[in-house]
């Protein structure tokens, strides 16, 4: 079945440092795919997210590329933020399944430090 | 525009208690709706999901019910609860087959 694979965490660096968590994926078909981000306390927030291979999702500087021949979505950031410490999920939602169901990894949180 | 609601924000209850979550969506019509648990220290786990009124769809047998009696309201259930009931409730929307899922502020229940 489909399944999403993070980095472990937690992933610890300081202000303005470059921000990679990996995130790669496995599919019967060509899924969407997502981050989601989880500020504490919270529920879960849209971050960004790709449909087809090459998309690059964007939002509030953090990118990730959909890329298929290595099936992974990589979370990236060039200058982190302390406001920007949160749990990370990567999830993937298929069209075999009618895109209802989000499978997602396991989180990554990331801590920044001042 | 839309916004969906979850109550209450925390609970505390005895093993055995019955336990009713609701979730509310505003600003949209005949969204689905999802039940996702977050358990400490694991991912999010679908757990119920409904594309309509009255229909409702489990993806893990447990003792946890769903019911969707109105368009725009998804609640979640249980007649006995279990310590391993205890996690971070979450509910979702979405418009049809969009697969970007919007989700509410969550309810953490700790069983006791």
């Amino acid at each position: 079945g489909d399944s999403v694979t993070q980095m472990e965490g937690p992933v610890t660096l300081s202000e303005e440092a470059f921000l990679t968590i990996n995130c790669t994926y496995t599919a019967t078909g060509y899924p969407s795919l997502f981050w989601y981000v989880q500020y504490p306390g919270e529920g879960l927030q849209l971050l960004l997210k790709a449909t087809k291979a090459d998309d690059k999702g964007s939002n509030k500087g953090f990118e990730a590329t959909y890329r298929k021949e290595t099936t992974s979505f990589h979370l990236e950031k060039g200058s982190v933020q302390v406001s920007d410490s949160a749990v990370y999920f990567c999830a993937l939602s298929d069209k075999a399944t009618g895109f209802q169901k989000l499978v997602f990894g396991t989180g990554t949180r990331l801590l920044v430090s001042p | 525009s839309q916004t969906i609601h979850q109550w209450p924000a925390t609970l505390v209850q005895p093993v055995g208690s019955p336990l009713s979550l609701e979730c509310t969506v505003e600003g949209t019509s005949n969204p689905n709706l999802y039940w996702y648990r977050q358990a400490a220290g694991r991912g999010l786990q679908l757990l119920f999901y409904s594309v309509g009124i009255g229909q409702i769809s489990s993806e893990v047998p447990q003792n946890l019910s769903a019911s969707r009696p109105q368009d725009r309201q998804f609640i979640l259930s249980s007649k006995k609860l279990l310590l391993s009931d205890s996690g971070f409730y979450l509910c979702a929307w979405t418009l049809g087959g969009s697969g970007s899922k919007y989700f509410g502020p969550g309810t953490r229940l700790t069983v006791l």
